[in-house]
């Protein structure tokens, strides 16, 4: 039972912010919203998580919409190394130990 | 620091054969986590451990499948006998306490069984 909701597939053009959209409409107050990807052949990465306030790492920025509905992943300046499966995913601090990865989007960054 | 090591990173065998994933976790972590992925299937998880104690085995396929943790530094997943339908991509993963700690994978191990 997908708590997310994530396009299969995008395309970005190098240089360009690539920016990930993500649904979760029934998410709870007390969830948050993470985010990983995976690169080919290697274990998926931590990128980012928030629970309601933007928030901005060295990797990217997280959006998430006033009633939590939704969010956005933005990578500001997309590189070839950013060709990966992008995971959306809610969890509840102190309930949640197990994530539960869905489908993702397959990223694919254009020369 | 080094991330999670996990060995080996590719094996292959024979059906039937015992098979044994390892797996060694950020040092003081206190979770940690088996995964598999298959292209059907996608990632799923099999069993996590908090404190070495196994907590939640709901996602092993079946009885043919165990994970041992028997210190903070070591974790095996075992498949005995195995079978094709086995084969895949093994993570395993670590986390600080806290559901709020991201998880931290290794670069996994791709099993085929002949």
């Amino acid at each position: 039972d997908a708590k997310t909701t994530q396009p299969p597939s995008m395309d970005c053009a190098e240089g360009r912010a690539a920016n990930l959209p993500c649904n979760h409409s029934t998410i709870s107050g007390n969830e948050y919203v993470y985010w990983y990807r995976q690169i080919h052949s290697q274990g998926p990465q931590y990128i980012i998580h928030g629970l309601k306030n933007n928030e901005t790492n060295e990797m990217a920025s997280l959006i998430i919409t006033e009633d939590r509905k939704s969010s956005t992943l933005i990578l500001p300046h997309a590189t070839l190394r950013d060709t990966a499966v992008y995971y959306c995913i809610v969890r509840a601090p102190f309930r949640d130990d197990k994530i539960i990865f869905g489908k993702g989007t397959r990223l694919h960054i254009l020369p | 620091d080094a991330g999670v090591i996990q060995s080996p990173r590719h094996e292959v065998t024979e059906m039937g054969q015992e098979v044994t994933l390892r797996c060694k976790p950020i040092s003081g972590h206190d979770y940690l986590f088996w995964y598999r992925q298959t292209m059907m299937r996608g990632l799923e998880l099999l069993i996590y451990f908090n404190n070495n104690v196994p907590i939640d085995d709901s996602g092993m396929p079946e009885d043919r499948f165990s994970a041992k943790m028997p210190n903070a530094s070591f974790s095996t997943l075992k498949i005995q006998p195995s079978e094709p339908r086995d084969s895949a991509v093994y993570f395993c993963a670590s986390s600080l306490f806290g559901s709020n700690q991201p998880q931290h994978f290794g670069d996994g191990t791709r099993l085929s069984i002949l």
